[in-house]
Protein backbone atom coordinates (compact mmCIF):
# COMPACT_ATOMS: atom_id res chain seq x y z
CA UNK A 1 0.00 0.00 0.00
CA UNK A 2 1.13 3.65 -0.43
CA UNK A 3 1.86 5.77 2.15
CA UNK A 4 0.08 8.37 3.60
CA UNK A 5 1.80 10.57 6.11
CA UNK A 6 0.27 11.97 8.99
CA UNK A 7 1.31 14.85 11.66
CA UNK A 8 1.24 15.81 14.41
CA UNK A 9 1.06 12.22 16.19
CA UNK A 10 -0.66 14.01 19.25
CA UNK A 11 -2.13 17.42 19.83
CA UNK A 12 -3.41 19.45 23.27
CA UNK A 13 -5.85 22.13 22.35
CA UNK A 14 -7.43 24.48 24.49
CA UNK A 15 -11.15 24.78 24.37
CA UNK A 16 -12.21 27.18 21.67
CA UNK A 17 -9.34 27.09 19.50
CA UNK A 18 -7.99 25.71 16.13
CA UNK A 19 -7.05 21.90 15.81
CA UNK A 20 -4.87 21.47 12.61
CA UNK A 21 -3.40 18.06 11.49
CA UNK A 22 -1.97 17.31 8.30
CA UNK A 23 -1.14 15.00 5.60
CA UNK A 24 1.07 14.10 2.80
CA UNK A 25 0.33 11.41 0.28
CA UNK A 26 3.14 10.07 -2.34
CA UNK A 27 0.87 8.25 -5.20
CA UNK A 28 -0.62 11.27 -7.75
CA UNK A 29 -3.11 8.04 -8.40
CA UNK A 30 -5.27 8.92 -5.04
CA UNK A 31 -8.75 10.85 -5.97
CA UNK A 32 -10.63 10.16 -2.84
CA UNK A 33 -9.23 11.68 0.62
CA UNK A 34 -11.58 11.34 4.01
CA UNK A 35 -11.23 11.82 7.51
CA UNK A 36 -11.84 9.18 10.40
CA UNK A 37 -12.74 10.49 13.79
CA UNK A 38 -12.54 7.25 16.49
CA UNK A 39 -13.42 7.10 19.80
CA UNK A 40 -11.55 4.66 22.58
CA UNK A 41 -13.53 1.91 22.33
CA UNK A 42 -15.35 2.20 18.67
CA UNK A 43 -14.92 1.82 15.10
CA UNK A 44 -13.96 5.00 12.99
CA UNK A 45 -16.41 6.91 11.65
CA UNK A 46 -16.76 9.10 8.60
CA UNK A 47 -15.90 12.21 9.38
CA UNK A 48 -15.58 14.44 5.85
CA UNK A 49 -14.31 14.00 2.63
CA UNK A 50 -12.87 15.95 0.26
CA UNK A 51 -11.97 14.91 -3.91
CA UNK A 52 -8.99 16.79 -5.78
CA UNK A 53 -11.30 19.15 -7.74
CA UNK A 54 -11.70 21.51 -5.05
CA UNK A 55 -9.49 22.91 -2.87
CA UNK A 56 -11.65 23.41 0.68
CA UNK A 57 -14.30 21.50 1.83
CA UNK A 58 -16.36 22.80 4.78
CA UNK A 59 -18.68 20.91 7.33
CA UNK A 60 -19.87 23.05 10.37
CA UNK A 61 -16.89 23.19 12.35
CA UNK A 62 -14.96 21.19 9.99
CA UNK A 63 -12.86 22.04 6.91
CA UNK A 64 -10.41 20.43 4.79
CA UNK A 65 -7.59 22.15 2.87
CA UNK A 66 -6.35 20.52 -0.20
CA UNK A 67 -3.29 21.37 -2.09
CA UNK A 68 -3.03 19.20 -4.98
CA UNK A 69 0.64 20.05 -6.15
CA UNK A 70 2.20 19.64 -3.04
CA UNK A 71 0.41 16.49 -2.15
CA UNK A 72 -1.03 17.82 1.09
CA UNK A 73 -3.92 17.78 2.62
CA UNK A 74 -5.36 18.73 6.13
CA UNK A 75 -8.05 18.84 8.67
CA UNK A 76 -9.03 22.27 10.88
CA UNK A 77 -11.47 21.88 13.59
CA UNK A 78 -12.49 25.34 14.53
CA UNK A 79 -13.83 26.18 17.79
CA UNK A 80 -12.59 22.47 19.01
CA UNK A 81 -14.81 21.27 22.01
CA UNK A 82 -13.96 18.19 24.91
CA UNK A 83 -16.16 16.26 22.42
CA UNK A 84 -13.73 16.46 19.70
CA UNK A 85 -11.00 15.03 21.65
CA UNK A 86 -10.42 11.26 19.70
CA UNK A 87 -8.09 10.34 17.57
CA UNK A 88 -7.85 10.79 13.60
CA UNK A 89 -7.07 9.28 10.86
CA UNK A 90 -6.13 10.92 7.51
CA UNK A 91 -7.18 8.11 4.04
CA UNK A 92 -6.29 8.42 0.32
CA UNK A 93 -7.67 6.27 -1.97
CA UNK A 94 -7.89 5.31 -5.98
CA UNK A 95 -11.37 5.58 -7.06
CA UNK A 96 -11.99 2.09 -8.91
CA UNK A 97 -9.59 -0.16 -6.88
CA UNK A 98 -11.89 -1.90 -4.43
CA UNK A 99 -12.04 1.17 -2.10
CA UNK A 100 -9.11 -0.07 -0.70
CA UNK A 101 -7.93 2.58 2.03
CA UNK A 102 -4.62 3.60 2.67
CA UNK A 103 -4.69 5.57 6.40
CA UNK A 104 -2.13 7.75 7.90
CA UNK A 105 -0.58 7.30 10.95
CA UNK A 106 -3.29 8.51 13.43
CA UNK A 107 -3.42 12.07 15.53
CA UNK A 108 -4.68 11.92 19.37
CA UNK A 109 -6.49 15.04 19.62
CA UNK A 110 -7.36 16.05 23.32
CA UNK A 111 -9.20 19.15 23.83
CA UNK A 112 -8.44 21.00 27.52
CA UNK A 113 -10.82 23.23 29.33
CA UNK B 1 -25.08 4.47 5.63
CA UNK B 2 -24.48 1.41 6.98
CA UNK B 3 -25.08 -0.29 10.69
CA UNK B 4 -22.61 -2.99 10.89
CA UNK B 5 -22.25 -5.25 14.13
CA UNK B 6 -19.10 -7.47 15.35
CA UNK B 7 -18.96 -10.52 17.08
CA UNK B 8 -17.58 -11.14 19.79
CA UNK B 9 -16.66 -7.43 20.91
CA UNK B 10 -13.44 -8.56 22.85
CA UNK B 11 -12.07 -11.81 23.66
CA UNK B 12 -8.95 -13.31 25.76
CA UNK B 13 -7.45 -16.67 23.47
CA UNK B 14 -4.50 -18.88 24.26
CA UNK B 15 -2.18 -19.00 22.34
CA UNK B 16 -2.27 -21.70 19.32
CA UNK B 17 -6.00 -21.66 19.10
CA UNK B 18 -8.16 -19.89 16.63
CA UNK B 19 -11.20 -16.96 16.34
CA UNK B 20 -13.67 -16.60 14.01
CA UNK B 21 -14.85 -13.37 13.83
CA UNK B 22 -18.47 -12.27 12.81
CA UNK B 23 -19.11 -9.45 10.62
CA UNK B 24 -22.98 -8.37 10.41
CA UNK B 25 -24.33 -5.29 8.29
CA UNK B 26 -28.27 -4.11 8.15
CA UNK B 27 -28.41 -3.83 4.39
CA UNK B 28 -27.05 -5.95 1.28
CA UNK B 29 -23.61 -5.04 0.24
CA UNK B 30 -20.97 -5.76 -2.63
CA UNK B 31 -17.56 -5.30 -1.30
CA UNK B 32 -16.64 -6.37 2.93
CA UNK B 33 -12.96 -5.46 4.31
CA UNK B 34 -11.73 -6.19 7.27
CA UNK B 35 -8.66 -4.16 9.07
CA UNK B 36 -6.37 -4.83 11.83
CA UNK B 37 -5.71 -2.10 14.36
CA UNK B 38 -2.52 -2.60 16.58
CA UNK B 39 -2.68 -0.76 20.00
CA UNK B 40 -1.93 2.86 19.43
CA UNK B 41 -1.46 2.30 15.37
CA UNK B 42 -2.83 2.68 12.28
CA UNK B 43 -5.87 0.41 10.50
CA UNK B 44 -4.43 -2.05 8.17
CA UNK B 45 -6.20 -3.63 5.47
CA UNK B 46 -6.26 -7.08 5.80
CA UNK B 47 -8.52 -8.20 2.81
CA UNK B 48 -11.40 -7.74 0.76
CA UNK B 49 -14.01 -10.00 0.66
CA UNK B 50 -16.89 -9.71 -1.92
CA UNK B 51 -19.45 -12.38 -2.33
CA UNK B 52 -19.39 -14.89 -4.61
CA UNK B 53 -15.78 -15.16 -4.79
CA UNK B 54 -12.19 -15.15 -3.07
CA UNK B 55 -11.25 -12.78 -0.74
CA UNK B 56 -8.00 -10.92 -1.82
CA UNK B 57 -5.85 -10.56 0.76
CA UNK B 58 -3.25 -7.49 0.96
CA UNK B 59 0.59 -8.07 1.03
CA UNK B 60 1.95 -10.05 4.19
CA UNK B 61 -1.63 -11.65 5.16
CA UNK B 62 -2.36 -15.10 3.55
CA UNK B 63 -5.29 -17.40 3.61
CA UNK B 64 -3.93 -20.02 5.94
CA UNK B 65 -3.73 -17.23 8.95
CA UNK B 66 -7.07 -15.41 7.95
CA UNK B 67 -9.44 -17.53 6.13
CA UNK B 68 -12.59 -15.36 5.68
CA UNK B 69 -16.10 -16.28 4.42
CA UNK B 70 -18.44 -14.61 2.92
CA UNK B 71 -21.80 -16.31 2.17
CA UNK B 72 -24.47 -13.88 1.71
CA UNK B 73 -24.49 -10.05 0.98
CA UNK B 74 -24.61 -9.21 4.83
CA UNK B 75 -22.40 -11.42 6.51
CA UNK B 76 -18.77 -12.24 6.67
CA UNK B 77 -16.54 -14.06 9.07
CA UNK B 78 -12.52 -13.35 9.57
CA UNK B 79 -11.11 -16.40 11.33
CA UNK B 80 -7.59 -15.84 13.17
CA UNK B 81 -5.74 -19.11 13.27
CA UNK B 82 -2.96 -20.42 15.64
CA UNK B 83 -3.09 -17.34 17.43
CA UNK B 84 0.41 -15.96 18.79
CA UNK B 85 0.49 -12.73 21.28
CA UNK B 86 1.35 -10.90 17.89
CA UNK B 87 -2.07 -11.23 17.27
CA UNK B 88 -3.41 -9.04 19.74
CA UNK B 89 -5.23 -5.94 17.84
CA UNK B 90 -8.47 -4.76 17.35
CA UNK B 91 -10.11 -6.59 14.26
CA UNK B 92 -12.54 -4.52 12.06
CA UNK B 93 -14.86 -5.02 9.56
CA UNK B 94 -15.91 -2.02 6.95
CA UNK B 95 -18.45 -2.24 3.91
CA UNK B 96 -18.90 0.08 1.20
CA UNK B 97 -22.37 0.41 -0.05
CA UNK B 98 -21.91 1.15 -2.95
CA UNK B 99 -19.42 -0.49 -4.27
CA UNK B 100 -16.71 1.28 -5.02
CA UNK B 101 -18.57 2.98 -7.74
CA UNK B 102 -19.24 6.25 -6.78
CA UNK B 103 -18.19 7.76 -3.33
CA UNK B 104 -15.58 5.22 -2.25
CA UNK B 105 -16.57 5.84 1.33
CA UNK B 106 -16.76 3.10 4.16
CA UNK B 107 -18.48 2.67 7.24
CA UNK B 108 -16.54 0.58 10.14
CA UNK B 109 -18.14 -1.75 12.64
CA UNK B 110 -17.08 -1.42 16.66
CA UNK B 111 -13.87 -3.51 16.35
CA UNK B 112 -13.40 -6.85 18.40
CA UNK B 113 -10.61 -6.41 20.59
CA UNK B 114 -8.56 -9.55 20.52
CA UNK B 115 -5.67 -10.35 23.70
CA UNK B 116 -4.09 -13.72 23.26
CA UNK B 117 -1.90 -14.60 26.21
Amino acid sequence: QQQVKQSPQSLIVQKGGISIINCAYENTAFDYFPWYQQFPGKGPALLIAIRPDVSEKKEGRFTISFNKSAKQFSLHIMDSQPGDSATYFCAATRSGTASKLTFGTGTRLQVTL
Amino acid sequence: SAVISQKPSRDICQRGTSLTIQCQVDSQVTMMFWYRQQPGQSLTLIATANQGSEATYESGFVIDKFPISRPNLTFSTLTVSNMSPEDSSIYLCSVDPLGGLSTDTQYFGPGTRLTVL
